[in-house]
């Protein structure tokens, strides 16, 4: 696979589920982002985690990443229909520029009320 | 919130023609970006632009692009003799500056550039 792959590819789930998403690389990284896109809108930054750090916590949102399979995981929990969007990890390979990201071809969810 | 905003949201232009797609990034950012999805690819960095020069581009940006910062709020994308491949999503971003303040980029909705 290529650099930031998503699975699944798309997530249909009802509104107070948990949505897992996963994400896997190839390369070292720098750190491991997660983006959201609402339909016809812009990437909106969600969480970072970096390479030295293994969990991390936003609101509803918990990332964790596991550099020794090189992959990443983003849980949503009790989701709700505005939920509904394309995630996409993003990967700043190590040594790399902070801003050049690497962008998964995202996961689909969509939160039925 | 401060957002960045694109025009126009949709461009249509014949093949051989010139584009420019206009973005207003956030006012107090310092580093500016395009980057491009094409419909059913991955989101791909094209350009990086600070102190009025590109600091980094990818092997996509070739001669055929440009970018400017013409007065002190707009960030252009120019492509000067446009082909069918460059149908796709073009995203202009932004964000503060230096070191960790550059991890976190805020993107524009994207204009949505269709050549025939």
């Amino acid at each position: 696979s290529q650099q930031g792959e998503e699975d699944p590819q798309a997530l249909s789930i009802q509104e107070g589920e948990n949505a897992t998403m996963n994400c896997s690389y190839k390369t070292s990284i720098n750190n491991l982002q997660w983006y959201r896109q609402n339909s016809g809108r812009g990437l909106v930054h969600l969480i970072l985690i970096r390479s030295n750090e293994r969990e991390k916590h936003s609101g509803r949102l918990r990332v964790t990443l596991d550099t020794s399979k090189k992959s990443s995981s983003l849980l949503i929990t009790a989701s709700r229909a505005a939920d509904t969007a394309s995630y996409f990890c993003a990967t700043v390979k190590r040594g790399g520029s902070n801003y050049k990201l690497t962008f998964g071809k995202g996961t689909l969810l969509t939160v039925n009320p | 919130e401060p957002e960045v905003t694109q025009t126009p949201s949709h461009q249509v232009t014949q093949m051989g023609q010139e584009v420019i797609l206009r973005c207003v990034p956030i006012s107090n950012h310092l580093y500016f970006y395009w980057y491009r999805q094409i419909l059913g690819q991955k989101v791909e960095f094209l350009v990086s632009f600070y102190n009025n020069e590109i600091s980094e581009k990818s092997e996509i940006f070739d001669d055929q692009f440009s970018v400017e910062r013409p007065d002190g709020s707009n960030f252009t994308l120019k492509i000067r003799s446009t082909k069918l491949e460059d149908s796709a999503m073009y995203f202009c971003a932004s964000s503060p500056g230096q070191g960790r303040t550059n991890e976190k980029l805020f993107f524009g909705s994207g204009t949505q550039l269709s050549v025939l």
